[in-house]
């Protein structure tokens, strides 16, 4: 069965530099969901598309923004990257809005960035 | 607001001993709960969830989890432990309506010994 796909699945950058994620939901899916994972560290909720508008927002910081596509990929822009930017980024996909015992979040792998 | 507790950090078993991770949720409702597992350099890979019914919810891999509403807990267990179960693994709730993001807690690292 097709799942979540990210690319890169690793990337290295320099402070102040530039980073894109992409992800693709699996087919049908039209709601997509960021998250972040810091070393040792639980995922956090950064954003949220259904229908390729924001559906929420979590702890994003203002250097990052994401939006997604028409055919519902979304991407993850962080500009002036930090060290603290260093962190396994997931993306999860679904279908709809709300739970049912259907809807269940599926995560990619995640793409990993190390900011050096 | 809602949030997760996983008071163990890090646990080590012996293969073929069972296994048993807590989890704790407060929440002003009965939210959906799930458990994920993360192996070393991978995604989450969903173990179970639990909406509403049975309280006793069968996963993948031979996991079970039981939602104890008094306790607020749903707690993970495995009667039998393999030496590929050693992983990460996460407990997370979600709203019951509307409001999809998760909330997951810390986790706790199983380790198996031979």
């Amino acid at each position: 069965a097709a799942g979540v796909i990210q690319s890169p699945r690793h990337l290295i950058k320099e402070k102040r530099e530039t980073a894109t994620l992409k992800c693709y939901p699996i087919p049908r899916h039209d709601t997509v969901y960021w998250y972040q994972q810091g070393p040792g560290q639980d995922p956090q909720f950064l954003i949220s598309f259904y229908e390729k508008m924001q559906s929420d927002k979590g702890s994003i910081p203002d250097r990052f923004s994401a939006q997604q596509f028409s055919d519902y990929h979304s991407e993850l822009n962080m500009s002036s990257l930090e060290l603290g930017d260093s962190a396994l980024y997931f993306c999860a996909s679904r279908t709809g809005t709300g739970l049912s015992g259907a809807n269940v979040l599926t995560f990619g792998a995640g793409s990993r960035l190390t900011v050096l | 607001a809602q949030s997760v507790t996983q008071p163990d950090i890090h646990i080590t078993v012996s293969e073929g001993a069972s296994l048993e991770l807590r989890c704790n949720y407060s929440y002003g409702a009965t939210p959906y709960l799930f458990w994920y597992v993360q192996s070393p350099g991978q995604g989450l890979q969903l173990l179970l969830k639990y909406f509403s019914g049975d309280t006793l919810v069968q996963g993948i891999k031979g996991f079970e989890a039981e939602f104890k509403r008094s306790q607020s807990s749903f707690n993970l267990r495995k009667p039998s432990v393999h030496w590929s179960d050693a992983a990460e693994y996460f407990c997370a709730v979600g709203a019951p309506s509307g409001d999809y993001k998760l909330s997951f807690g810390a986790g706790t690292t199983v380790t198996v010994r031979a």
